[in-house]
């Protein structure tokens, strides 16, 4: 079986500056990962996701997360937040064999303060 | 841009009732999901439907529980005998393919009182 762990469920930080939120995962076969966001009263939308290839994958808007096999984690980074990334981010992974049912993390909630 | 889309975004119901969740998916596509959110909890997978039968489901999706693709649009989750547990964010979901990204709908709010 599959599981998520996001480490933090709130993450605080000013406008401008840097964040990560961090998603480690367990798996015994292979996976790929995702990164949803969820902004508030929306359902949840890909912001990006890793197959294969180059283990640094990157959205339209900045954000960019890396694949780290021998740490098994996935984590989501920008350089510079802006309020309208004030959102709920999930970390998800599914199985690359067989049924593609997606395992969440419990979600971090990003809050951008002025 | 297509989206899914879901129906109500708000359902009130008494224990015991039953209650249909409605899911409208991309039109080309033909994997479709059910994922509910208890409120403060995770996300959590509940059952997949590909060429109109469960391909999975999940230890929640017991007997109470049945999905149905009544017409060429329509993604049905269906709730006989509600229970207070049952209250969660319910969000369907499709992919053309299952390797593909899976779109999610806005979800319907389930409150059982």
């Amino acid at each position: 079986a599959q599981s998520v762990t996001q480490l933090d469920s709130q993450v605080p930080v000013f406008e401008e500056a840097p964040v990560e939120l961090r998603c480690n995962y367990s798996s015994s076969v292979s996976v790929y990962l995702f990164w949803y966001v969820q902004y508030p009263n929306q359902g949840l939308q890909l912001l990006l996701k890793y197959l294969s290839g180059s283990t640094l994958v990157k959205s339209i808007n900045g954000f960019e997360a890396e694949f780290n096999k021998s740490q098994t984690s996935f984590h989501l980074r920008k350089p510079s937040v802006h309020i309208s990334d004030t959102a709920e981010y999930f970390c998800a992974v599914s199985i690359i064999q067989g049924a593609q049912k997606l395992v969440f993390g419990q979600g971090t909630r990003l809050t951008i303060n002025p | 841009e297509p989206e899914v889309t879901q129906t109500p975004s708000h359902q009130v119901t008494q224990m015991g009732q039953e209650v249909i969740l409605r899911c409208v998916p991309i039109s080309n596509h033909l994997y479709f999901y059910w994922y509910r959110q208890i409120l403060g909890q995770k996300v959590e997978f509940l059952v997949s439907f590909y060429n109109n039968e469960i391909s999975e489901k999940s230890e929640i999706f017991d007997d109470q529980f049945s999905v149905e693709r009544p017409d060429g649009s329509n993604f049905t989750l269906k709730i006989r005998s509600t229970k207070l547990e049952d209250s969660a964010m319910y969000f369907c979901a499709s992919n053309p393919d299952r390797t593909d990204t899976q779109y999610f709908g806005p979800g319907t709010r389930l409150t059982v009182l």
